[in-house]
């Protein structure tokens, strides 16, 4: 069956330092994988999108990464701040043509 | 346009009590997902519908589990006889579904509905 891991539950590091989040998948090739972020109490909010095609996004202080052959996706935050404290979810597109599937998830902590 | 909305954000109950949900998504979205979320957990995929069809149910989702969107815009999701283990938070999420070969779902999730079975 598919199956996600991301790396850890849960991460601490210091402010301004880059935080960097693994998500791994097995028994499936998805043709596209999200990341979305969750602070308590609420829904995940979609962040960013990386094909299968391509091997890396950017979107201001956030990189993906996708590497088909290994499975697996990174998640960096450079110049952490303690506002991006959150857990953050990988969603590799499931099998079907609709439903995605969420990762544990790991949860981020920035000290200042 | 306010995003997704869900009513109740909050619902306690007594097991073997019958529990309803609601989730209007964003307008021009034509799929509509439910997820449940227990502590420490990702989102678990329940179901999904495009327009007024489901078009897929996971295991996850027992005989007591029904969903529902009538005319394709808002959804319920019922919960009959409900146990402990039904405890967790029920996500709503829309999306609107790309006609491209390749084209992704981004999901807008609501802020939820958080079930606790006594």
């Amino acid at each position: 069956s598919q199956k996600i891991e991301q790396n850890s539950e849960a991460l601490n590091i210091q402010e301004g330092k880059t935080a960097t989040l693994t998500c791994n998948y097995t028994n499936y090739s998805p043709a596209y994988l999200q990341w979305y972020r969750q602070d308590p109490g609420r829904g995940p909010v979609f962040l960013l999108l990386i094909r299968e095609n391509e091997k890396e996004k950017r979107k201001e202080r956030l990189k993906v990464t996708f590497d088909t052959t290994l499975k697996q996706s990174l998640f960096h935050i450079t110049a952490s701040q303690p506002a991006d404290s959150a857990t953050y979810l990988c969603a590799p597109r499931g099998g079907s043509q609709g439903n995605l599937i969420f990762g544990k998830g790991t949860k981020l902590s920035v000290k200042p | 346009d306010t995003g997704v909305s869900q009513d109740p954000r909050h619902k306690i109950t007594k097991r073997g009590q019958n529990v309803t949900f609601r989730c209007d998504p964003i307008s021009e979205h034509n799929r509509l997902y439910w997820y449940r979320q227990t502590l420490g957990q990702g989102p678990e995929f329940l179901t999904y519908f495009q327009n007024e069809a489901q078009l897929e149910k996971s295991r996850l989702l027992s005989d007591r589990f029904s969903a529902e969107r009538p005319k394709g815009s808002f959804s319920t999701l019922e919960i009959q006889r409900t146990e402990q283990g039904d405890s967790a938070m029920y996500l709503c999420a829309s999306s609107l579904r790309s006609l491209a070969p390749s084209g992704a779902n981004v999901l807008t999730f609501g802020a939820g509905s958080r079930l606790t079975v006594l």
